[in-house]
């Protein structure tokens, strides 16, 4: 079994609508991440944790909100979806700064 | 703040040509990490390689090498005999030596590998 999951892979939803992204860990790690990628911006990243108890704002965090459930999810939620939200969004796990981010297998979200 | 440039936007080559992935760091820090990471066609981003700036070690595992040098910041990536299996996107991403840092990549290079 994967050690990173993340639900849905894909999801087509319309503006406006809310929608959340869930992220589930087994590697037992405290920190985890969400990054989105669009084409030729590399990888950006939106919110981190590094704790059940810590949340931090990334480079791009307007428009996006979290929860960190447990130590082993990670939920990232836009609460009103818009068009150029449609991206490949990753969540990320580690357990240190120093330590190697393992990525889950990424959710493809489209905003018509 | 960190910067990693990865000036090679596409890289187009021939089956068996060896071909290497620039990448180019910016920080202030002495203490640092650096990545590389592999996205195939499938999405998926593969961990690849993970350095310390305290090792300029050049490191080879099968046909892919590494390239780390502090007095250039950079940190290049060389596919020896190239296979269409390693098409794909690579990413170089920095981390500092900071329990409370994050990664920052590169824009990443895709690399199409012809048979």
């Amino acid at each position: 079994d994967a050690d990173v999951t993340q639900t849905p892979r894909n999801r087509i939803t319309k503006t406006g609508k809310r929608i959340m992204l869930e992220c589930s860990q087994t590697k037992g790690h405290d920190r985890m991440y969400w990054y989105r990628q669009d084409p030729g911006l590399g990888l950006r990243l939106i919110y981190y944790s590094f704790d059940v108890k810590d949340i931090n704002k990334g480079e791009i965090s307007d428009g996006y909100s979290v929860s960190r459930q447990a130590q082993a999810k990670f939920s990232l939620s836009l609460e009103s979806a818009i068009p150029n939200q449609t991206a490949l969004y990753f969540c990320a796990t580690n357990s240190g700064g120093k330590d190697t981010q393992y990525f889950g297998p990424g959710t493809r979200l489209t905003v018509l | 703040a960190q910067k990693v440039t990865q000036a090679q936007t596409e890289i187009s080559v021939v089956e068996k040509e060896d071909v290497t992935l620039d990448c180019v760091y910016e920080t202030r820090d002495t203490t640092y990490y650096l990545f590389w990471y592999k996205q195939p066609p499938s999405g998926e981003l593969v961990f690849l390689i993970r350095r310390n700036s305290f090792d300029e070690q050049n490191e080879i595992s099968g046909r892919y090498s590494w390239n780390f040098q502090k007095s250039t910041s950079s940190f290049n990536f060389t596919i020896t005999a190239s296979q269409v299996v390693d098409s794909a996107v690579y990413f170089c991403a920095l981390s500092l030596y900071s329990g409370y840092s994050t990664l920052t990549f590169g824009k990443g290079t895709m690399l199409l590998v012809s048979p």
